[in-house]
């Protein structure tokens, strides 16, 4: 059972550059996430999707979209890359009746 | 707009001793996480608790919830090193939404 499955775990980009990050879950879930985890800041919401065909904005959701291909896989665009994105990005997937939620391994971004 | 503060940030300890980690927030919530996270790894689910007066023990660590408060603690009996981590706490803030602490970075010394 892989949960949450995230790609690429590493990434350097240069400043005006663009990149996809990939997320799937396979416990069915219907709400998935994406959070930015930055140095004494914890983790901040960028954008979520709380059903397929669905998305909403997070706390910090400039500079990024999202697109939520399928139940499965909700994937997070820079279009083009700043070095304040520089970052380690989590897509996470919710079990509904509780909240709880589950993460992947994090993608480690650096923007130059 | 929800807040979620820790505290302490840092926390180095000695094993063997007791210590708590308090979590506030400033808006009604009923719905209140715990995870862990050990460096350059994911987070991991420690706790989940969903109402007032909510308690959850798992080993050396305790959880609770008082919502009335605004608060919850994580405490910590008798620490041991592989106990050492960063704790995050995390707040419904409406929709399934959760908000973070900023995390409470836990050194446990032999």
């Amino acid at each position: 059972n892989a949960g949450v499955t995230q790609t690429p775990k590493f990434q350097v980009l240069k400043t005006g550059q663009s990149m996809t990050l990939q997320c799937a879950q396979d416990m069915n879930h219907n709400s998935m996430y994406w959070y930015r985890q930055d140095p004494g800041m914890g983790l901040r919401l960028i954008y979520y999707s709380a059903s397929e065909g669905t998305t909403d904005k997070g706390e910090v959701p400039n500079g990024y979209n999202v697109s939520r291909l399928n139940k499965r896989e909700f994937s997070l665009r820079l279009e083009s890359a700043a070095p304040s994105q520089t970052s380690v990005y989590f897509c996470a997937s919710s079990r509904g009746n509780t909240g709880e939620l589950f993460f992947g391994e994090g993608s480690r971004l650096t923007v130059l | 707009e929800l807040k979620v503060e820790q505290n302490p940030l840092f926390l180095s300890m000695q094993e063997g001793k007791n210590y708590t980690i308090y979590c506030n927030y400033s808006t009604t919530s009923d719905r209140l996480y715990w995870y862990r996270q050990d460096p350059g790894k994911s987070l991991e689910s420690l706790f989940v608790l969903l109402s007032n007066g909510a308690v959850k023990q798992e080993g050396r660590l305790m959880a609770s919830l008082d919502t009335k408060a605004r608060l919850s603690t994580l405490h910590i009996t008798a620490a041991v090193h592989d106990l050492s981590a960063t704790y995050f706490c995390a707040v419904d803030g409406g929709a399934q939404k959760l908000v973070f602490g900023q995390g409470t970075r836990l050194t446990i010394n032999p």
